[in-house]
């Protein structure tokens, strides 16, 4: 199974900040990796796929970037709705697991 | 509107078996895959299971082989996911998820989007 490990586990930001999160793969995913935000008691909402692709309707201050074993998520100025939980997956092989998660929180 | 609403949550007893739905509307099911997910109360994601648009391939996560089946009904757009001898390590909210993809045969890149709003099973006695 390719585990994924992500980082760090919570994170505390200002409003306004830039702030990234990264997934690192325990072998080379080829780019198949999504993000997804998930605000409590909600289902999760996908954000970027394949890496680096905006998934449609979500802000452009959300970005990804990545290859190979290590991707990174970055939120460019953090807005207060931007204070929930993040995860990566992998979707290159089965079981697509997924990242433990990475709490935003406010500072 | 894109509407993925999961039911058949509840208490069940371990050992014991239960059978969860999704009906879908608003997206082309039956040319799509689809998942289900869960998540432990306050813990992470867990992909659990996938199945073709034609229900011709099926996937699992290896701790539920052998004890959950993935099917679905096209003529009724919907998913299915029956889980028989629980423990209570299933206790978790169950989404179902469309496996969104590119590319004509919608193996890679592949991502779950939309997302039901989830059905909780606790498995306990």
């Amino acid at each position: 199974d390719i585990q994924m490990t992500q980082s760090p586990s919570s994170l505390s930001a200002s409003v306004g900040d830039r702030v990234t999160i990264t997934c690192r793969a325990s072998q080379s995913i080829r780019s198949y990796l999504n993000w997804y935000q998930q605000k409590p008691g909600k289902a999760p909402k996908l954000l970027i796929y394949a890496a680096s692709s905006l998934q449609s309707g979500v802000p452009s201050r959300f970005s990804g970037s990545g290859s190979g074993t290590d991707y990174t998520l970055t939120i460019s100025s953090l807005q207060p709705e931007d204070f929930v939980t993040y995860y990566c997956q992998q979707s290159y092989t089965f079981p697509y697991n997924f990242g433990r998660g990475t709490n935003l929180e406010i500072k | 509107e894109v509407q993925l609403v999961e039911s058949g949550g509840g208490l069940v007893q371990p050992g014991g078996s239960l059978r969860l739905s999704c009906a879908v509307s608003g997206l082309t099911f039956s040319r799509d895959w689809m998942s289900w997910v869960r998540q432990a109360p306050g813990k992470g994601l867990e992909w659990v299971a996938n199945i073709k648009h034609d229900g011709g391939e099926k996937y699992y996560v290896d701790s539920v082989k052998g004890r959950f089946t993935i099917s679905r009904d096209n003529a009724k757009n919907s998913l299915y996911l029956q889980m028989t001898s629980l423990r209570a390590e299933d206790s978790a909210v169950y989404y179902c998820a469309r496996r969104g993809c590119s590319g004509g045969d919608c193996y890679y890149p592949n991502w779950f989007d939309p997302w039901g709003q989830g059905t909780l099973v606790t498995v306990s006695s």
